[in-house]
């Protein structure tokens, strides 16, 4: 199984709203990633977590706020984000085999 | 940040012909990878060469790397129409740290 799975495949939330991204992964690997990536643009890494540690932050504003509660889940929780935050938002994970899988992507549309 | 830079930017090609695209980094890396990406989807992964490796083959793709010129090409032969998507290079430059160039969009004309 070399499946990512995110959730919701799509999200339109207001600039005073809060929400939860949620990426899974049961192929036991060692580091979860979020990305971000505009239409015709590269993903633009976010934030890695090794072994369930935050080990890479791009300064990211804190309105974008990462939490992996254990080796297979990774969350991005969102709060009071700019419609410019409009993006494709793509988790991936690592393993043994230095893979990286990617999930389907999340469309966040922020009105 | 920006590590790998993909040339060209886009490439359109006849069904049959073969599709090259290149790419290249700033500082030593751990490995290379390359990935597809479908309008709007997620990225498939397609190849992985090592940093002491310089050949790699895939089925229709093979991947070179140089690292003393710091990059790296995909072939494509004999493309179809549904190798029409967007490819990017990635770059390892420090451990599980992976970013990912500009990409190349390409598209095969049936």
């Amino acid at each position: 199984d070399t499946e990512v799975t995110q959730t919701p495949k799509h999200l339109v939330m207001g600039m005073t709203n809060k929400k939860s991204l949620k990426c899974e992964q049961h192929m036991g690997h060692r580091a979860m990633y979020w990305y971000k990536q505009k239409a015709k643009k590269p993903p633009e890494l976010m934030f890695v977590y090794s072994y369930e540690k935050l080990s890479i932050n791009e300064s990211v504003p804190s309105r974008f706020s990462p939490e992996c509660p254990n080796s297979s889940l990774l969350n991005l929780h969102l709060h009071a984000l700019q419609p410019e935050d409009s993006a494709l938002y793509l988790c991936a994970s690592i393993g043994r085999s230095d893979t990286q899988y990617f999930g389907p992507g999340t469309r966040l549309t922020v009105l | 940040s920006q590590q790998g830079e993909e040339d060209p930017q886009a490439l359109s090609i006849q069904e049959g012909e073969n599709a090259t695209m290149n790419c290249s980094y700033k500082t030593s890396i751990n490995n290379l990878q390359w990935y597809r990406q479908n309008s709007g989807r997620g990225l498939v992964h397609l190849i992985l060469i090592r940093s002491n490796e310089r050949e790699k083959h895939s089925g229709r793709l093979r991947v070179t790397l140089d690292t003393s010129k710091k990059s790296s090409s995909l072939l494509i032969t004999a493309s179809r129409a549904a190798d029409t998507a967007s490819y990017f290079c990635a770059t390892e430059p420090f451990w599980d740290k992976v970013i990912f160039g500009p990409g190349t969009s390409l598209s095969v004309i049936p």
